[in-house]
């Protein structure tokens, strides 16, 4: 199994809808990230969380909120998505520089098409 | 403030030619330094990083870099490109905080 998962893989839903996607991980890392990927962007940074209580907006935060759950989950919504929202969207985990060199931990990633 | 280029969103070798793609990067604190690599519907994987130790930096399946502070440069390297090398690549700088930084990514295009 992926030591980190997100749920869905695929998703197409319409302007307007509320959308949440899902991350768990086993990896035991306190920190977890959302990011974006757009073709010719490279990965931008939505959110970031360094525990449970710690949740922090990350570059391109509009219009998205965040939960952190437990350790191990962090999920990601729309409130209301919009076309440009289309995005391949990756959690990541990572442990704290001094326990590490700090590289981050990727899923899948999850395909959101708003049509 | 951190940043990161990567010069050329495609590349396209032969097999069994040199494969070298570029990153350069700012940084006003000592970098970490990483590259992953993207596989169609896939996550990104670690290659290698860098993180102040040896500047010529080994990674997964034959690719290297090597650090050059005189040059804010970062380049991967692989001296025989592989069919299943073809990817896209994504540089990335650290402070050693939460933020990273990545590069818009090249595109590994493998010719029989």
């Amino acid at each position: 199994d992926a030591d980190v998962t997100q749920t869905p893989r695929n998703r197409i839903t319409k302007t307007g809808k509320r959308i949440m996607l899902e991350c768990s991980q086993t990896k035991g890392h306190d920190r977890m990230y959302w990011y974006r990927q757009d073709p010719g962007l490279g990965l931008r940074l939505i959110y970031y969380s360094f525990d449970v209580k710690d949740i922090n907006k990350g570059e391109i935060s509009d219009g998205y909120s965040v939960s952190r759950q437990a350790q191990a989950k962090f999920s990601l919504s729309l409130e209301s998505a919009i076309p440009n929202q289309t995005a391949l969207y990756f959690c990541a985990t990572s442990e704290p520089p001094g326990q590490s060199t700090g590289e981050l931990f990727f899923g899948e990633g999850s395909r959101l098409t708003v049509l | 403030a951190q940043s990161v280029t990567q010069l050329g969103s495609h590349v396209s070798v032969s097999e069994g030619a040199l494969v070298l793609l570029r990153c350069n990067y700012s940084s006003s604190v000592p970098p970490y330094l990483f590259w992953y690599v993207q596989y169609p519907n896939q996550g990104l994987q670690l290659l290698l990083k860098y993180t102040s130790a040896a500047t010529l930096v080994k990674g997964i399946n034959g690719f290297e870099a090597e650090f050059k502070k005189s040059e804010t440069s970062f380049h991967l390297t692989k001296p025989s490109a592989h069919m299943s090398d073809a990817a896209e690549y994504f540089c990335a700088v650290s402070s050693g905080t939460y933020k990273y930084i990545f590069g818009t990514g090249t595109r590994l295009k493998v010719l029989a």
